[in-house]
């Protein structure tokens, strides 16, 4: 098993540039998150997918973000356009459906995109 | 409103020496506990968690953790560190009757003194 798969690793861009991040999901997890990591405030859910639908984005910053996952296997979040705020390391991270006694069930992380915004 | 302290934000132990980082929580019933360690340059990886049943759970890499009722806490200890031990934990909590939602601690960072 590959685990969760991001691309790019790293990302250096310019204010107002589009930044596209992408992550391929474990096979057969039902579940996809988008994190963003600073030092600042920490780690922060994004959003969250279930079954390819959008279930929670109230941790999606501003309009800036968006994110999509047209299929099980792809996710994308976009940021358009970019600020220097938005310098993090982003993570994608799935799940299958149900944990152990209905509980939440244990996250798979990738290795996140580092994005910086000059 | 459930939350989650890990109070110490930097820790600094000798190789070989014992460790415990600790993690409080607020919720109003018995939560989901995980511990999830991460390695610098790469993502999150869950080291152990605990739903119900026995108070001291086993992870991977010689981790244990004891969830304390009465306490609100849950601890993460090693008997004796190695200089690969050396990452940040985070410790998260999950709410029963939620399939998703976990809140994270703000983490904890672990150096190894040689």
């Amino acid at each position: 098993d590959a685990g969760v798969i991001q691309s790019p690793r790293h990302e250096v861009t310019e204010m107002g540039q589009e930044v596209t991040l992408r992550c391929k999901p474990i096979s057969g997890h039902n579940s996809l998150f988008w994190y963003r990591q600073t030092m600042m405030r920490g780690l922060e859910l994004l959003i969250y997918f279930n079954n390819n639908v959008p279930i929670d984005d109230s941790g999606m910053p501003e309009d800036r973000f968006s994110a999509k996952m047209p299929n099980a296997s792809f996710s994308t979040l976009k940021i358009q356009p970019s600020e220097p705020r938005d310098s993090a390391v982003y993570f994608c991270a799935s799940s299958p459906r149900v944990g152990l006694a209905g509980g939440p069930p244990e996250q798979f992380f990738g290795p996140g995109t580092r994005l910086t915004v000059l | 409103a459930q939350s989650v302290t890990q109070p110490d934000i930097h820790i600094t132990v000798s190789e070989g020496a014992s460790l415990e980082l600790r993690c409080n929580y607020s919720y109003g019933a018995t939560p989901y506990l995980f511990w999830y360690v991460q390695s610098p340059g790469q993502g999150l990886q869950l080291l152990l968690k605990y739903f119900s049943g026995d108070t001291l759970v086993q992870g991977i890499k010689g981790f244990e953790a004891e969830f304390k009722r009465s306490q609100s806490s849950f601890n993460l200890r090693k008997p004796s560190v190695h200089w690969s031990d050396a990452a940040e934990y985070f410790c998260a909590v999950g709410a029963r009757g939620s399939n998703y939602q976990l809140i994270w601690g703000a983490g904890t960072k672990l150096i190894i003194k040689p």
